[in-house]
């Protein structure tokens, strides 16, 4: 079945700085690519998301990357603040014709000020 | 403003008991799922159900089912708890059919003893 990789597992980066999250998936028929963001104690929430026709999207400081060719993507968040420390997780679709979401393994990121 | 409710943020059940872990949503969303969260694992799918009765299995079903009487409303059945399904379980809906956001519950966390 689908399987998404997501790495690093953790990441610490000073205030100002940038980020990059990169995960890859095996289902070549996946065609929606999901990004959330979990705070702690709370649940997530999607934070940007990118569907398999467009390579790149980008919404202010974040920024979403994705190769078909080599099934991967990555978040990418410029100048980096506290408030962005959270676990953040990418998932796929699984498959083009199921609703099912598979998640990786989730990114702890620190920002220190 | 969307929302899914889980029925308890906290939970302590003895192993062997029946559990039953209640989401609701008010969105009229026709898909609902049940993950499950572990430190270092993610979010690991264990039921979608994509309509009212029906229902697929996801990653780890072993030692679970779901009930989906009503669309507004899925059950999480643990038939006889153990100490290994002590975790973090997140309920999530969305909409059927096209690539949308899924909202997440708060989350229930259950301890079995």
């Amino acid at each position: 079945g689908e399987n998404v990789e997501q790495h690093p597992s953790t990441l610490s980066v000073q205030e100002g700085d940038s980020a990059v999250i990169k995960c890859t998936y095996s289902d070549s028929a996946s065609n929606y690519f999901p990004w959330y963001k979990q705070e702690l104690g709370k649940r997530p929430q999607l934070i940007i998301d990118i569907r398999s026709n467009v390579g790149e999207k980008k919404d202010q400081r974040i920024a979403v990357t994705l190769n078909k060719t080599a099934k991967h993507f990555s978040l990418h968040i410029t100048e980096t603040q506290p408030e962005d420390s959270a676990v953040y997780f990418c998932a796929a679709k699984r498959g083009a014709f199921t609703d099912k979401l598979i998640f990786g393994t989730g990114t702890r990121l620190q920002v220190f000020p | 403003d969307v929302k899914v409710t889980q029925s308890s943020r906290y939970l302590v059940k003895r192993t062997g008991e029946k559990v039953f872990l209640e989401c609701v949503q008010d969105m009229d969303h026709e898909n609902m799922f049940w993950y499950r969260q572990d430190p270092g694992l993610g979010l690991r799918l264990i039921y979608f159900s994509y309509d009212v009765k029906m229902k697929e299995k996801g990653d780890i079903p072993e030692g679970y089912s779901v009930s989906r009487e009503k669309k507004e409303r899925f059950s999480l059945i643990l038939e006889s708890a153990s100490t290994n399904q002590t975790s973090m379980y997140l309920c999530a809906s969305n909409l059927d059919g096209v690539n949308t956001e899924a909202f997440f519950g708060q989350g229930t966390r259950l301890t079995v003893v």
